[in-house]
């Protein structure tokens, strides 16, 4: 079966300072793997999605960044964290035979203080 | 007009009760419509995925699409506590299958 892992689980982190969140995924190859963030009262929002390794696509500039070193790993960046970055982010899987499910991680509750 | 618009609630129903959750939508190109279970401070969980217009029924939850009237449903029949949660609506297109999700309704079973 597939499993998804995301960390760190919770992170509080002072404006300007660097992030990196990762997600990996076991048990299926070449997913399409996506990042979202979720903030109080304002739903998903779809920040990168990545077909395959070093494939990224950008939904909302902003100074947030994505990575697809390895098959099943995508990680999320920024140099320069703003007070604006905090939120609940997760990463979601979905299989490449055709359908629309994508299958969630448990995410990681961002704070930047 | 929002592509997808659901009803943010809270909704608080008794135990046992039928609940019914729904939400609508303006584009006509989306073909895959979810329904997804979110706990507080918890990743969304795929409940129920439908393709074409119709039932589609899972123990004790029903997903209902109408295509005609971009309108979907999902219905929760003898509702538990444990049913407590956030249920958010999420449907896409076909090419890259991006998610597009309702805001979510906040649903409570009081025992």
């Amino acid at each position: 079966s597939q499993t998804i892992h995301q960390w760190p689980a919770t992170l509080v982190q002072p404006v300007g300072s660097p992030l990196s969140l990762e997600c990996t995924v076991e048990g299926t190859s070449n997913p399409n793997l996506y990042w979202y963030r979720q903030a109080a009262g304002r739903g998903l929002q779809l920040l990168f999605y990545s077909v395959g390794i070093g494939q990224i696509s950008s939904e909302v500039p902003q100074n947030l960044s994505a990575s697809r070193p390895q098959d099943r790993q995508f990680i999320l960046s920024s140099k320069k964290l703003l007070l604006s970055d905090s939120g609940f982010y997760l990463c979601a899987w979905r299989p490449t035979f055709p359908g629309g499910e994508q299958f969630f991680g448990p995410g990681t509750r961002l704070t930047v203080l | 007009q929002k592509e997808v618009e659901q009803d943010p609630g809270p909704l608080s129903v008794p135990e046992g009760a039928i609940v019914s959750l729904n939400c609508t939508y303006s584009n006509s190109a989306f073909q895959y419509f979810m329904w997804y279970r979110q706990y507080s401070r918890k990743g969304p969980e795929l409940l129920m995925y439908t393709y074409s217009s119709g039932n589609k029924e899972d123990g004790r939850f029903t997903a209902q699409v109408d295509k005609s009237s971009k309108y979907i449903s999902l219905f929760i029949r003898d509702s538990q506590p444990s049913d407590s949660a956030t249920y958010l609506c999420a449907m896409s297109q076909g090419s890259n299958y991006k998610l597009t999700f309702g805001k979510g309704t906040l649903l409570t079973v009081n025992p």
